[in-house]
């Protein structure tokens, strides 16, 4: 049962441009949202989090969007740089229920061409 | 620099012969967590612990203990790896604040071979 689903395994953008990971989740107890981003040998950093009263967050190139009626989050990159290409991986976490455990997707592997 | 710490970073093991990886951390952070994670698979929580007190996902094998003597040091003991258990393990860390949810910060992992 994947409570949360990144449905592309991989996602290649031109420098310069947009880039838009996508995330669906299915429990609707999940309050908070995180992206991570992770690099070959590394461990996952945390990029960016959202919390279910907003519908955005924005931190410089990065903003996240949370739809919760869908179910769907999305972290926007703009403008995507070459040295962006990572594994991007969506979180969640139902603070009242899990406390600070976190449920991860698969993860989308995001190669910035020059 | 504060930081998590994982060792080795690769770790070869026999069929059934017990295994421990190391995670330490500077960061003096109060709670955490083993994961594992399998090629192109999201990383799956084994358990974490809050302090001293010692939470067990549902469906983590019995294979898998862990064990945490003080804050900075954590340990993951697998009694008896199977060609299953093959995985990257990430350590991680974080510090529970009242009403909000913590950010983890990873270490690099242990890449574990079983032959």
């Amino acid at each position: 049962d994947q409570q949360v689903k990144q449905n592309s395994p991989s996602l290649s953008v031109q420098e310069g441009r947009i880039s838009i990971l996508n995330c669906d989740y299915t429990n609707s107890m999940f309050d908070y949202f995180l992206w991570y981003k992770k690099y070959p040998a590394e461990g996952p950093t945390f990029l960016i989090s959202i919390s279910s009263i907003k519908d955005k967050n924005e931190d410089g190139r990065f903003t996240v969007f949370l739809n919760k009626s869908a179910k769907h989050l999305s972290l926007h990159i703009v403008p995507s740089q070459p040295g962006d290409s990572a594994v991007y991986f969506c979180a969640a976490s139902a603070r009242e229920t899990s406390g600070s455990r976190l449920t991860f997707g698969e993860g989308t592997q995001l190669t910035v061409n020059p | 620099d504060a930081m998590v710490i994982q060792n080795p970073r690769y770790q070869v093991t026999q069929f059934g012969k017990p295994v421990t990886l190391s995670c330490s951390q500077t960061l003096n952070h109060n709670v955490m967590y083993w994961y594992q994670q399998k090629s192109s698979q999201a990383p799956k929580l084994l358990f974490h612990y809050y302090d001293k007190d010692f939470n067990n996902e549902a469906d983590t094998p019995d294979n898998f203990q862990s064990r945490r003597p003080n804050t900075s040091f954590c340990f993951l003991d697998i009694r008896s790896p199977g060609l299953g258990d093959a995985a990257m393990y990430l350590c991680a860390t974080s510090t529970r604040q009242s009403g909000l949810t913590d950010t983890q910060y990873f270490g690099p992992g242990t890449r574990l071979t079983v032959l």
